[in-house]
């Protein structure tokens, strides 16, 4: 089945670590997404990128960074310079413009 | 900029009830609307879309929703709800390259 893999699911980071959370679709959509989702807060945009080698700053990015190598993956580094990163992330995808996104199943990050 | 708003935050229903979450939509011209549903730990799965058409959309799980241009909202409803249904909503539009989420809505059921 066609779908959004994130991986982990659970992801402790200490003081001062970066860490890479994991986003791979086979859907073949060209758009995909970061999010992050804070209790009370809905959905807040970080990243997205329409097309492999390219992705723009969404609603929040400080802190974050990514890439777009292959069409499939979108790996979302979270770096020592984002000093709040608990919180569950989403990576979603979409096949063109105003289609509805499709979404994995998130992954918690906390910190140790 | 084009918005969602959900007004109400937490609703609580009787199992067996009707249910209708609110969604208020800030666009120029006619919508692109979704709603999603996330259960907890998980992500967010489509219930049902209006692309244009008929006002009145049927999704998954029983769901259905209709747009009212008029009051510019897009309402989501069931008839009668289920204990599996308590979960959060969210409505959704898309906005240039991006997606617009409202806040959502808490979902309680009551036995």
């Amino acid at each position: 089945d066609g779908g959004i893999t994130q991986s982990p699911k659970y992801l402790f980071r200490k003081e001062g670590q970066n860490v890479t959370l994991s986003c791979e679709q086979n859907l073949n959509h060209d758009a995909m997404y970061w999010y992050r989702q804070d209790p009370g807060q809905g959905l807040r945009l970080i990243y997205y990128s329409q097309i492999v080698n390219d992705f723009q700053k969404g609603d929040i990015a400080e802190g974050y960074s990514v890439s777009r190598e292959k069409k499939e993956s979108f790996p979302l580094t979270v770096t020592s310079a984002q000093k709040n990163p608990t919180a569950f992330y989403l990576c979603a995808s979409n096949p063109g413009v105003n289609q509805p996104q499709h979404f994995g199943d998130g992954t918690r990050l906390s910190i140790l | 900029a084009q918005s969602v708003t959900q007004p109400d935050i937490h609703i609580t229903v009787s199992e067996g009830a009707s249910l209708e979450l609110r969604c208020n939509y800030s666009y120029g011209a006619t919508p692109y609307l979704f709603w999603y549903v996330q259960s907890p730990g998980q992500g967010l799965q489509l219930l049902l879309k209006y692309f244009s058409g008929d006002t009145l959309v049927q999704g998954i799980k029983g769901f259905e929703a209709e747009f009212k241009r008029s009051q510019s909202s897009f309402n989501l409803r069931k008839p009668s709800v289920h204990w599996s249904d308590a979960a959060e909503y969210f409505c959704a539009a898309p906005n240039n390259n991006d997606m617009r989420f409202g806040a959502g809505t808490r979902l309680t059921v009551k036995p």
